[in-house]
């Protein structure tokens, strides 16, 4: 079974300019997530979907970030404009199910400078 | 609001060692807890989930854990370490929010553990 993907690995950009990451789940995996992970921290959730629908985005910086599940399946997070602080992993991951006491699965993450 | 506090950033324990990786958390509803494993360049990998039942938990790797409700507490034990198991650790904490129902993963700050050899 093919793991969580997700593309680019690396990205270094300049502040304000915009950048893209993207994110492949494993297929069958209705709830879809995107984390943030700074250096020397845990992930934090920035968005969940069910299918193509938010079902928490609370911690999503939304005057800078966005992120789209079209059909249900692959997913975008975006920056625009980045700052500095953005510098992070950004984790993606995947399951089965959203009863909280699911598995979730991770790709292995873009990791982002922001110079 | 649930919280995950992990004691220690940095382990270092011998080949053969007990090693011992610590997690309380604040919760005023029972939890589901769990522990993630995180090897360089690569994602989270689930190693153990408590949701009810038995509170010794087993997982992967000979990793085990005790959920310990009066003390809060799910701490990670292995009997011997390998060197393949040095990467950071993650204890996560999933609760109900009692105003959205919604429930979400809050991860501690992380445990790097070092095996000499």
């Amino acid at each position: 079974e093919a793991g969580v993907a997700q593309s680019p690995r690396y990205k270094i950009i300049e502040k304000r300019q915009s950048v893209a990451f993207w994110c492949n789940p494993i297929s069958g995996h209705a709830t879809l997530y995107w984390y943030q992970q700074i250096l020397g921290q845990g992930p934090k959730l920035l968005i969940q979907f069910q299918n193509n629908g938010v079902v928490d985005d609370s911690q999503l910086p939304k005057d800078r970030f966005s992120a789209e599940r079209l059909k249900g399946v692959d997913s975008t997070l975006k920056i625009q404009p980045a700052k500095l602080e953005d510098s992070a992993v950004y984790l993606c991951a995947s399951s089965l199910e959203r009863t909280g006491r699911e598995t979730q699965y991770f790709g292995p993450g873009t990791r982002l400078l922001v110079l | 609001a649930q919280s995950v506090t992990q004691l220690g950033s940095h382990v270092s324990v011998s080949e053969g060692a007990l090693v011992l990786l610590r997690c309380n958390y604040s919760s005023s509803v029972p939890p589901y807890l769990f522990w993630y494993v995180q090897y360089p360049n690569q994602g989270l990998q689930l190693l153990l989930k408590y949701t009810t039942g038995a509170t010794l938990v087993k997982g992967i790797n000979g990793f085990e854990a005790e959920f310990k409700k009066s003390e809060t507490s799910f701490h990670l034990t292995k009997p011997s370490a390998h060197m393949s198991d040095a990467a950071e650790y993650f204890c996560a904490v999933s609760v109900s929010n009692v105003d959205t129902g919604r429930r979400a993963l809050t991860f501690g700050s992380g445990t790097r553990l070092q095996v000499q050899p």
